[in-house]
């Protein structure tokens, strides 16, 4: 599987601010996601992001809170905006390797002042 | 609706017994199932899948899972459990009718006793 990696792996940002984070992956792949990982949950798909066309938002999320770019076949970013402490949680990223199974990246833990 | 279920919130289980954590599944179609497992403060690791063919599959670390359609369960197991196996882990399916996101279950931990 290609290596895929985050940045920040964590942060402590103060209400109303905003955070980009980014996640690099060391092959071209065609589908990336973003996933959020709050405290004590599970996971829940926040978006899918293809290289050249907008994100596609799970319910319940909203561009306008969670910008995605999709720049080129090996990288993404997701903005959380306006934070509130209710976004306090692990950010995750992932690729579908050609198994059908996704691989995930370390995480961005987020915690909101 | 497709889901995942895992019934229990925590196993506990001594080093050297066997071990089994639970899934359920409820997909329409042909289920693709995964079970992920997360160490504190790390990402989420596969661990196997089950797609089609043989019932048992095995994957990283010596486990292993049973998939049984007529239960709808997908059941991780692994012979001898070690204490470094204690960790979070996470039954998943793929809604292969959308993008195929994965839906999780809602993780169990497995507590390893020396």
């Amino acid at each position: 599987s290609a290596v895929i990696s985050q940045k920040p792996s964590r942060d402590i940002c103060q209400r109303g601010t905003s955070l980009t984070i980014q996640c690099q992956v060391d092959s071209q792949v065609t589908m990336m996601f973003w996933y959020r990982q709050q405290p004590g949950q599970s996971l829940t798909l926040i978006a899918t992001a293809n290289q050249g066309s907008e994100a596609t938002y799970e319910s319940g999320f909203v561009i306008d809170k969670f910008p995605i770019s999709r720049p080129n076949l090996t990288f993404s970013t997701l903005t959380v905006s306006n934070m509130s402490p209710e976004d306090s949680s692990i950010y995750l990223c992932s690729y579908f390797g050609g198994g059908n199974e996704q691989f995930f990246g370390p995480g961005t833990r987020l915690t909101v002042l | 609706a497709q889901s995942v279920a895992q019934p229990e919130d925590q196993v506990n289980v001594a080093e050297g017994n066997p071990l089994t954590v639970k899934c359920t599944y409820s997909v329409s179609g042909n289920p693709y199932l995964f079970w992920y497992v997360q160490y504190p403060n790390r990402g989420l690791q596969f661990l196997l899948k089950y797609i089609t063919g043989d019932n048992l599959v095995k994957g990283s670390y010596g486990f292993e899972a049973e998939f049984n359609k007529s239960q709808t369960s997908f059941h991780l197991k692994k012979p001898s459990a070690l204490v470094s196996d204690s960790a979070l882990y996470f039954c998943a399916v793929r809604d292969i009718r959308s993008t195929g996101k994965l839906i999780f279950g809602q993780g169990t931990t497995l507590q390893v006793k020396p």
